[in-house]
């Protein structure tokens, strides 16, 4: 029962294009998503999270875009430089009955000089 | 350092041995969470803690698997009677309220 779904194992970009990784869930419960990134050999680094009460959120080269109606959401990176080459996960947690988090299974983005 | 720590980095046993690891979170976060991962696979939710109390375990975790959280600091996963498929990352994370967890290194377990 996959509730999280990444379905591009992979990606490549440009240096200096834009980055857009995408993540749709199942559980209409889910309110609270965040995205990570992770490089190997090393614990996952938070990134950027976003609400259900919003649609965008940004941090610098990162957005995060909210499609509830659709359960999508994606993560925008403009511009991609190769330091972002890293797998990336999207979660999300329904925090009114629980803190417990659902990722996904990652997309292995590839920023090329 | 300030971040999650774990200990051991790596391990190695043979099937039907006990293991036992140990994870040391951000020192003012409420909430501890175990994390199993596999290659090709994102973080798989195991339990997590709030403060002293398990709150939550996965309905996946066979009851080999025992973790404790003793006075709210740091954390310890026991797996029993381990078995080849229990071969994985076991991830430790904390966080206090609802933001971004901050995962530790990870504890790579091999199961010969």
């Amino acid at each position: 029962d996959q509730q999280v779904k990444q379905n591009s194992p992979s990606l490549s970009v440009q240096e200096g294009r834009i980055s857009i990784l995408n993540c749709d869930y199942t559980n209409s419960m889910f309110d609270y998503f965040l995205w990570y990134k992770k490089y190997p050999a090393e614990g996952p680094t938070f990134l950027i999270s976003i609400s259900s009460i919003k649609d965008k959120n940004e941090d610098g080269r990162f957005t995060v875009f909210l499609n509830k109606s659709a359960k999508h959401l994606s993560l925008h990176i403009v511009p991609s430089q190769p330091g972002d080459s890293a797998v990336y996960f999207c979660a999300a947690s329904a925090t009114s009955g629980t803190y417990k988090y659902i990722f996904g299974t990652g997309t292995r983005l590839k920023v090329l000089a | 350092d300030t971040g999650v720590s774990q200990n051991p980095r790596h391990k190695i046993t043979k099937r039907g041995q006990n293991v036992t690891f140990r994870c040391d979170p951000i020192s003012e976060h409420n909430r501890l969470y175990w994390y199993r991962q596999t290659l090709g696979q994102g973080p798989e939710f195991l339990t997590y803690f709030q403060n002293e109390a398990q709150l939550e375990k996965s309905r996946l975790l066979s009851d080999r698997f025992s973790a404790e959280r003793p006075k709210g600091s740091f954390s310890t996963l026991e797996i029993q009677r381990t078995e080849q498929g229990d071969s994985a990352m076991y991830l430790c994370a904390s966080n206090y309220g609802t933001g971004g967890q901050f995962f530790g290194p990870g504890t790579r377990l091999t199961v010969l």
